[in-house]
């Protein structure tokens, strides 16, 4: 299933630098995009989303910017801390058959970042 | 913050056997979910679960494999003859409505020899 590609398996960056985490989709249906991030040992945990009818949405270090013509988002972090290195994961879906739920994440394969004091 | 727990944190079962995985999601959530993740491969999506059914299901989740929330608080997956091939973290979620994001246990990683 390569619906959600994440090219990239690991990145480095220097603390206080921006972090960019990309993400491609072939999938024209998916209309909701999540980046979840993943320590070991632990679940993924929620971090931003974005809906189709936005192009950018923000909180706090972590901004989201969608390229719906190009099927493309990314993340980014700024300014970068060490704490932030773990898997990052980002994930699409499309609203189920009636309406139901948009639960049904479609997950890309990860990127490792690692930020380095 | 509330959090979605799930047990046991490792469950060893020999070909065959059944196993029920079993998850608490967060008191206020509405929507239920199952994920896998295969060892070097993406998570992915076997069942969300909505008023007391199934409401999607993936390939993957054949006849080998059920859902039930048989309180007010706990959802199961249970595997009914498990497969070398269902050795995976399984992750259980909830989400509060059909547009929030899914929050997610820890997982079970489930060994099946």
């Amino acid at each position: 299933d390569q619906q959600v590609k994440q090219n990239s398996p690991s990145l480095s960056v220097q603390e206080g630098r921006i972090s960019i985490l990309n993400c491609d989709y072939t999938n024209s249906m998916f209309d909701y995009f999540l980046w979840y991030k993943k320590y070991p040992a632990e679940g993924p945990t929620f971090l931003i989303s974005i809906s189709s009818i936005k192009d950018k949405n923000e909180d706090g270090r972590f901004t989201v910017f969608l390229n719906k013509s190009a099927k493309h988002l990314s993340l980014h972090i700024v300014p970068s801390q060490p704490g932030d290195s773990a898997v990052y994961f980002c994930a699409a879906s499309a609203q189920a058959p009636g309406g139901t739920s948009y639960g049904k994440l479609t997950f890309g394969q990860g990127t490792i970042l690692t930020v380095h004091p | 913050e509330p959090e979605v727990t799930q047990t046991p944190s490792h469950q060893v079962t020999q070909m065959g056997q059944e196993v029920i995985l079993r998850c608490v999601p967060i008191s206020n959530h509405l929507y239920f979910y199952w994920y896998r993740q295969i060892l070097g491969q993406k998570v992915e999506f076997l069942v969300s679960f909505y008023n007391n059914e199934i409401s999607e299901k993936s390939e993957i989740f054949d006849d080998q494999f059920s859902v039930e929330r048989p309180d007010g608080s706990n959802f199961t997956l249970k595997i009914r003859s498990t497969k070398l091939e269902d050795s995976a973290m399984y992750f259980c979620a909830s989400s509060v409505d059909i547009i929030s994001p899914l929050h997610f246990g820890n997982g079970t990683r489930l060994t099946v020899t």
